[in-house]
């Protein structure tokens, strides 16, 4: 079966600072992996995807993500934190085993930066 | 702002009851996904339709139902609803490998 993993519950981090938001991974074939962002009382936000190319995958606000076949695991970057990225974050894997395009969440970490 | 239109933004209604939740997709994107977002299971996959048609079905109760009309909004309708059906219901559609998701519904049921 395929899932996802975001180890961390919670994670904090000074503003400034480099974030990164953890990401796991378990699928049959080669991945197609989101991430997304939920503020307080809002939907989901597309950030970026991976599905082919550079392991590297820039996204919106600054974000990218590291695809890292050999662990499989798709981890969360910015340079620099900002008070205003503190939300909650979710990994996604397309399900690649039925053609239908659903996505699989994983359980989400909380990313609080603090002044 | 997503594209992606859901009515209402919020619902409490009592146990037992039938509730009826929107989404309007994105201009030109065929497919609508419903999602169930609780503290205890996450987010959740309930159905999926494309150009009109059921496309998958993932934790969807037998209780929930959900259609894609030929303007290709949908909605998803909870019937005999139990406090456990309390969430933020969510449609998502998409063209291409991602999902682009409304702002939910949230639904209390008391």
């Amino acid at each position: 079966a395929q899932s996802v993993a975001q180890p961390e519950d919670q994670v904090n981090v000074a503003e400034g600072n480099p974030l990164t938001v953890k990401c796991t991974y378990s699928v049959s074939g080669n991945p197609y992996l989101f991430w997304y962002v939920q503020y307080p009382n809002r939907g989901l936000q597309f950030l970026l995807k991976y599905i082919t190319g550079d392991n590297l995958v820039k996204g919106s606000y600054g974000f990218e993500a590291e695809f890292n076949k050999s662990q499989t695991s798709f981890h969360l970057k910015k340079p620099s934190a900002l008070v205003s990225d503190s939300a909650l974050y979710f990994c996604a894997v397309r399900d690649v085993t039925s053609n239908t395009g659903k996505l699989i969440f994983g359980q989400g970490t909380t990313l609080q930066v603090k002044p | 702002d997503s594209g992606v239109t859901q009515t209402p933004k919020h619902l409490i209604t009592a146990t037992g009851q039938r509730v009826t939740l929107r989404c309007s997709p994105r201009s030109g994107d065929l497919s609508v996904y419903w999602y169930q977002q609780s503290l205890d299971q996450g987010l959740q996959f309930l159905i999926q339709y494309y150009n009109g048609e059921e496309r998958a079905k993932g934790n969807i109760l037998e209780r929930f139902s959900a259609q894609q009309f030929p303007d290709l909004h949908s909605e998803l309708n909870l019937s005999s609803l139990e406090l456990g059906d309390s969430a933020l219901y969510f449609c998502a559609s998409g063209g291409g490998y991602e999902q682009y998701f409304g702002p939910g519904t949230r639904l209390t049921v008391t």
